[in-house]
């Protein structure tokens, strides 16, 4: 039980276009989903809270225009990222919070590389 | 700001060996501990956690230890194996919150 998936697990894309990762809790609902990037062998920087139902909330220099997270509903969150550049280029990982056992469960990341 | 911090960056053992990773943390409000396995390429995986009212909770192969007194966290694995090669992070949270993740420890196991 308790699974994340994430899709796509890898997307290459040219610089200027837009896309959009999809988070999901499998066989749990999840009011709370988050979004972390994570950049070659560095630790996992958390980039936004996704509420389901309301508006996410951003970490301090994370910019919501540019990163912008839906969580339509209890088992979906999407991050999409706007005109990516090559910076944008980095492993992105989502996690659900269970809502029975408050736990964090983490999807298998999705690896952006913008070109 | 709040952060967590490992000690070592990298970690190379014995097949067999147990294994000690530490962590120093520094936000004394924080009462959630989590320790997570990450292979290359994957999401963080879960090992164990201990909330702060323990000081000491083990699982299979692993202990995690507790010292709220100098805010520091350790994990040990015991006959440390292959495939327990990876980073492993711990991280903490407060009051069902948002977690920090520290910087990491690279672990390798040597055949």
């Amino acid at each position: 039980g308790a699974v994340v998936s994430q899709h796509p697990s890898r997307v290459i894309c040219k610089s200027g276009t837009s896309v959009k990762i999809e988070c999901r809790s499998l066989d749990f609902q999840a009011t709370t989903m988050f979004w972390y990037r994570q950049f070659p062998k560095q630790s996992l920087m958390l980039m936004a809270t996704s509420n389901e139902g309301s508006k996410a909330t951003y970490e301090q220099g994370v910019e919501k225009d540019k990163f912008l997270i839906n969580h339509a509903s209890l088992t979906l969150s999407t991050l999409t990222v706007t005109s990516a550049h090559p910076e944008d280029s980095s492993f992105y990982i989502c996690s659900a919070l269970g809502l029975a056992t408050e736990k964090e469960y983490f999807g298998p990341g999705t690896r952006l590389t913008v070109l | 700001g709040e952060s967590v911090g490992l000690h070592l960056p990298t970690l190379s053992v014995q097949e067999g060996d147990n294994s000690i990773i530490n962590c120093a943390y520094s936000n004394s409000a924080s009462d959630y501990f989590i320790w997570y396995k990450q292979e290359s390429g994957k999401g963080p995986q879960f090992i164990i956690d201990i909330r702060s009212n323990m000081d000491k909770r083990q699982g299979q192969r692993v202990t995690v230890l507790l010292n709220k007194t100098v805010k520091h966290l350790s994990l040990q694995i015991a006959a440390t194996q292959p495939g327990d090669s990876a980073v492993y992070f711990c991280a903490e949270s407060y009051n069902a919150g948002k977690s920090t993740f520290g910087d990491g420890t690279t672990l390798t196991v040597k055949p």
